[in-house]
């Protein structure tokens, strides 16, 4: 059972450039979530995705899109990289219900230069 | 989105027991109380959560306040391998579902 697998675990980017990070899922979750964590702060909420088909903003969603066309994958797409997203990425997946738990995947360092 | 209040850090002794407060004070009836933990760089995990009652499980205990207006996750006995951040989280399905992470707790574990 491998949970919640994110790739790749690192990336450099310089700054204008594009790319996907990749989020799958095997546990048939409805909601799926990603995340960005900067150095010494909390995780920050940046697209999040109630089913396939659906997604919805989070916190901080401006330079990110996301699509959901399966229930198991939730890629996020950095559209034009810049400095300010370098961070850690974590997706995350559950149950639909308030009380489901949730389970992260081990996150992406992206640098942005 | 409801919010929660916790400590910035607290410190313990190996093998005492811990107990990290949340105050949710506009916590409306609907809304489940998490807690998760991050380990030093790795994602966060799930640790217990409740709704109304106390709930134990192998990795914790959560006691809620009968107004609900505050929880706390206990720790029975502090390894050094608990030293993590604890986010205490409300989830209800009026704002999606979401998990919305604040700053949360930074437990030292002290040998």
């Amino acid at each position: 059972n491998a949970g919640v697998t994110q790739t790749p675990k690192f990336q450099v980017l310089k700054t204008g450039q594009s790319m996907t990070l990749q989020c799958a899922q095997d546990m048939n979750h409805e909601y799926m979530s990603w995340y960005r964590q900067d150095p010494g702060m909390g995780l920050r909420l940046i697209h999040y995705s109630v089913g396939a088909g659906i997604t919805d903003q989070g916190e901080v969603p401006n330079g990110y899109n996301v699509s959901r066309s399966t229930t198991e994958d939730f890629p996020l797409r950095l559209l034009s990289a810049a400095p300010s997203q370098t961070s850690v990425y974590f997706c995350a997946s559950s149950w639909g219900q308030s009380r489901a738990e949730a389970f992260f995947g081990q996150g992406t360092r992206l640098t942005v230069v | 989105d409801a919010k929660t209040t916790q400590p910035n850090s607290m410190e313990s002794n190996e093998e005492e027991p811990v107990h990290l407060p949340c105050n949710h004070s506009t916590i409306s009836g609907t809304d489940y109380i998490h807690w998760y933990r991050q380990l030093p760089s790795q994602g966060p995990e799930y640790v217990i959560h409740g709704l109304t009652s106390n709930v134990n499980n192998r990795m914790a205990s959560l006691a809620i306040a009968e107004d609900r207006k505050s929880s706390t996750l206990i720790l029975h006995r502090a390894t050094l391998r608990d030293a993590a951040v604890y986010y205490c989280i409300l989830r209800d399905m009026e704002y999606g579902n979401k998990l919305v992470f604040g700053a949360g707790t930074i437990l030292r574990v002290k040998s």
